[in-house]
This record gives structure tokens, sequence and C-alpha cells, in this order.
């Protein structure tokens, strides 16, 4: 199975900053890497798909980026609702794999 | 618009089987372009991917479930669902159905609906 390590787990920011989250695939995954939102008592919501595309409806301050086996999410200019926890997954392989999470709060 | 629910007992005795239902609603499950999915969330394993589900009853699941899994569509009640046998205390988690689509040039997999998830707890 392909693994997966976000980091950090946890990050506290504030409205406006730009905040960054890394995720590390034990092996290779090409681009196939999705980012998930979740929030609260609420399913996942996808946000980008093949790394850096954003799926239909999600704003544009989302942003993703890398291949092989290092990710990023970047979030420029952090709104109220996007206080949530992230989550990545891959697609390259079954089993599908997740990351653990990052818990974005507010400072 | 498309939407999933799932439905099923909330408390499942240990040793005994886990059975849920998935209802799409808002469009056809026989769609030629999605496979349907489930995935459960618990505070200790996070999000793992159970298994997914063709129209036509093909399915692949995740092996570290040691084949405890059955899954199967009703193409006619717009439904598919899953059983679990000989559940423990580690199956307890919140189950979601979700809708597996393929997207871009390269047909990347994604779970793009989901259903709002049941909590399943298994307990004596």
């Amino acid at each position: 199975d392909t693994q997966m390590t976000q980091s950090p787990s946890s990050l506290s920011a504030s409205v406006g900053d730009r905040v960054t989250i890394t995720c590390r695939t034990s092996q290779s995954i090409s681009s196939f890497l999705n980012w998930y939102q979740q929030k609260p008592g609420k399913a996942p919501k996808l946000l980008i798909y093949a790394a850096s595309t954003l799926h239909s409806g999600v704003p544009s301050r989302f942003s993703g980026s890398g291949s092989g086996s290092d990710f990023t999410l970047t979030i420029s200019s952090l709104q109220p609702e996007d206080f949530a926890t992230y989550y990545c997954q891959q697609s390259y392989s079954t089993p599908y794999t997740f990351g653990q999470g990052t818990r974005l709060d507010i400072k | 618009q498309l939407q999933l629910q799932e439905s099923g007992p909330g408390l499942v005795k240990p040793s005994e089987t886990l059975s849920l239902t998935c209802t799409v609603s808002g469009g056809s499950i026989s769609s030629s372009d999605y496979y349907w999915g489930w995935i459960r969330q618990s505070p200790e394993k996070g999000l793992e991917w159970i298994g997914s589900i063709y129209h036509s009853g093909s399915t692949y699941d995740n092996p570290s479930l040691k084949s405890r899994v059955t899954m199967s569509v009703d193409t006619s009640k717009n439904q598919f669902s899953l059983k679990m046998r000989s559940v423990t205390a580690a199956d307890t988690a919140v189950y979601y159905c979700a809708r597996r689509s393929m997207v871009g040039a390269n047909y990347f997999d994604v779970f793009d609906i989901w259903g709002q998830g049941t909590l399943v707890t298994v307990s004596s």
C-alpha cells in the first residue's frame, strides 16, 4: 500500500494568511493526488485532483502542486470558511489511501 | 443534483455482520461513467477506502479487510450495499458512500460526491 504522510498535523493561522500543507507518499504516484476539505460533522469535499486541477466551484485561492512523491496544497489568503481539516489521497493504485489529515484552525 | 444517502443499523454486535445501503437520487447508478464506493473514518485509522462497485456488479476492495466485505448493487432501486462480516470494535466508524468519477485527460479517479455519513458502533 502507498503510505501518505501529511505535515503539519495541525496548523494555526489567521484570516488573510498564506498557508501550505505538504503530503509525501511512500512511492511515486505521478500526479494521481487529490485534496479534500472536511468540516466537523460533514463529509469530505473534493478540492483538487491531479495534484493541481481545481474541482468545479473551488475558489482560486486554493492551489496544488507537485508530482512524484511530494505535493503541496496552498491557500493564498485564508478566509473564515477555510478553517477545516485537509486530507490528501492517492488514486495511483488500489487500495486508495489517505493522509492522516491537517487540521487548520484559527489563531 | 446527485445525492447519496447511507442507511442501516447504527449499532452492531461483535462478530455479527454490518449491513449498509446507499441510495442514489438525482441520477442513475447505471451510468457507465461512474463507480460507487464505500469509505469509512475513525479516529484510530482516519479515512480508509473499503471498496468500490460498478453497476454491472464488478467490485474491488481493500485487501486489509481480509475478504470480510461483500458489495452489491440493485439498479432497480438505484442502490448499492455493503456487508462486512465478523465485525469487531475496530470497525466502529462513520461510514460514507461516495461516487467515484474519472476526470481529466488521464482519467484521474476522484470521490466527487459523498453521502453525509452514518455512524456505526460495534458493541455488545
